[in-house]
Order: structure tokens, then C-alpha cells, then sequence
């Protein structure tokens, strides 16, 4: 069974369409994240849900909207998808949202904007 | 705020050699110190963290790093390289309390390993 779990693992689509990637932990953790890996590898948190409340919102254009239906899900909408916006994308989860908890990463999603 | 450095964006070592991959951080407040490891087209694995207790910690894969305040220093070590050791590796801060609650990384290093 996989930790945390993301789809689709890959993802190709124009510019100005809307897209949305699913994030599902089974690990019965408070607090989910996303990140964003540019193609530097660079990794940068964007959002940070504790029990479904956004706790961390990193300057991140609106246009990226998540959502917690759950504390066990939490999804990443992007409207009008732009060139700059490729990247890996990586879901994490932490039992608390304490410093010193370790994250879970899921396996990406690489977002393609042609 | 905080922040974290990686010396070297790529190091390369031979096969049983001393693996040794650069880190310092900036902090406000005490930090959480943390190294994970990226294999090719995967996600982040944690090696070991750092929170408070012993300065010297162990992780998986024979790998250990040591902090060093006085330095700002969080260095990943590893005796004798193995191939299966090459991977992307990330160190990443994090603090307590506030805004300080999430990963902060270091831009990572490649490890490549020769035979």
C-alpha cells in the first residue's frame, strides 16, 4: 500500500487549460503539503493544510487553488495553466504540523505546459 | 527565516570511498535539521533529522551527520560509497512555531557514484 499517493503521475496539456492533481495519504497524518520541484530541482513549498485548514499559503498565484476534503486528501487545482508552470509537483504528508515531524513524499507529478 | 546552503550541486566519489555532502542553514530560532534523498523519478526519502537531542545522528544506509552550531553546520556523511548511494540529496531546515512550520531547502546535491 502506498504511503501517500498521487495522480496522474504524468501530465501533458496546452496553455490556459484547467487541471487538477489528487493527493490520498493512508497514513492517518493532521498535516498535507505540496510542493513544487522546478526543473533545477529545486523544491518550494506552496501549501500547507492541517485537518483540512490551510495553515501555509507561499505567495502562490491564485490560480492554484487546493483543496482538503478530507485530512486525508488534498488536492491541487490550477486554472489557465501557463508555460511557467511545468514542474514536478509532490504531495507530502506529517503526522502533526510540528517542526520536527518527518514528511512522507509521494512519487510527483510532472506537469508538462506545451 | 531560514534558509539553507549545499556546498557543491554535484559530487562525485568512487566506490568505497568517503562520501562526505556540505550543508549550513540560517535561523532565527532552533532549527530542525533534516536530509532526505531523491533517487531518480521518485520522491523524497528521509535519512535522518535532527531535533534537538543527540548532536551526532544516525540513519538508513550507514549514512550520519553531525550538527555543529558553532559552524551552522549540518554535514551527511557516509564511510564508504556504495553504487546503489548515487541520488539527488536535499538538506532542509525547519523551525518551531509560526511560519517556521514547514521545509525549507538546500538546492540539493547530486551524488554520482564510479565504480
Amino acid at each position: 500500500d502506498t504511503a501517500v499517493s498521487q495522480t496522474p503521475k504524468y501530465l501533458v496539456t496546452q496553455m490556459g487549460n484547467d487541471k487538477s492533481i489528487k493527493c490520498e495519504q493512508n497514513l492517518g497524518h493532521d498535516t498535507m503539503y505540496w510542493y513544487k520541484q522546478d526543473s533545477k530541482k529545486f523544491l518550494k513549498i506552496m501549501f500547507s493544510y492541517n485537518n483540512k485548514e490551510l495553515i501555509i499559503n507561499e505567495t502562490v498565484p491564485n490560480r492554484f487553488s487546493p483543496k482538503s476534503p478530507d485530512k486525508a486528501h488534498l488536492n491541487l487545482h490550477i486554472n489557465s495553466l501557463e508555460l511557467g508552470d511545468s514542474a514536478v509537483y509532490f504531495c507530502a504528508s506529517s503526522l502533526t504540523g510540528a517542526g520536527d515531524t518527518e514528511a512522507f513524499f509521494g512519487q510527483g507529478t510532472r506537469l508538462t505546459v506545451v | 527565516a531560514q534558509s539553507v546552503t549545499q556546498l557543491g550541486s554535484h559530487v562525485s566519489v568512487s566506490e568505497g570511498a568517503l562520501v562526505l555532502l556540505r550543508c549550513n542553514y540560517s535561523s532565527s530560532v532552533p532549527p530542525y535539521l533534516f536530509w532526505y534523498v531523491q533517487y531518480p523519478n521518485q520522491g523524497l526519502q528521509l535519512l535522518l533529522k535532527y531535533t534537538s537531542a543527540a548532536t551526532l545522528v544516525k540513519g538508513i544506509n550507514g549514512f550520519e551527520a553531525e550538527f555543529k552550531k558553532s559552524e551552522t553546520s549540518f554535514h551527511l556523511t557516509k564511510p564508504s560509497a556504495h553504487m546503489s548511494d548515487a541520488a539527488e540529496y536535499f538538506c532542509a531546515v525547519s523551525g518551531s512555531g509560526g511560519s517556521n512550520y514547514k521545509l525549507t531547502f538546500g538546492k540539493g546535491t547530486l551524488l554520482t557514484v564510479n565504480p
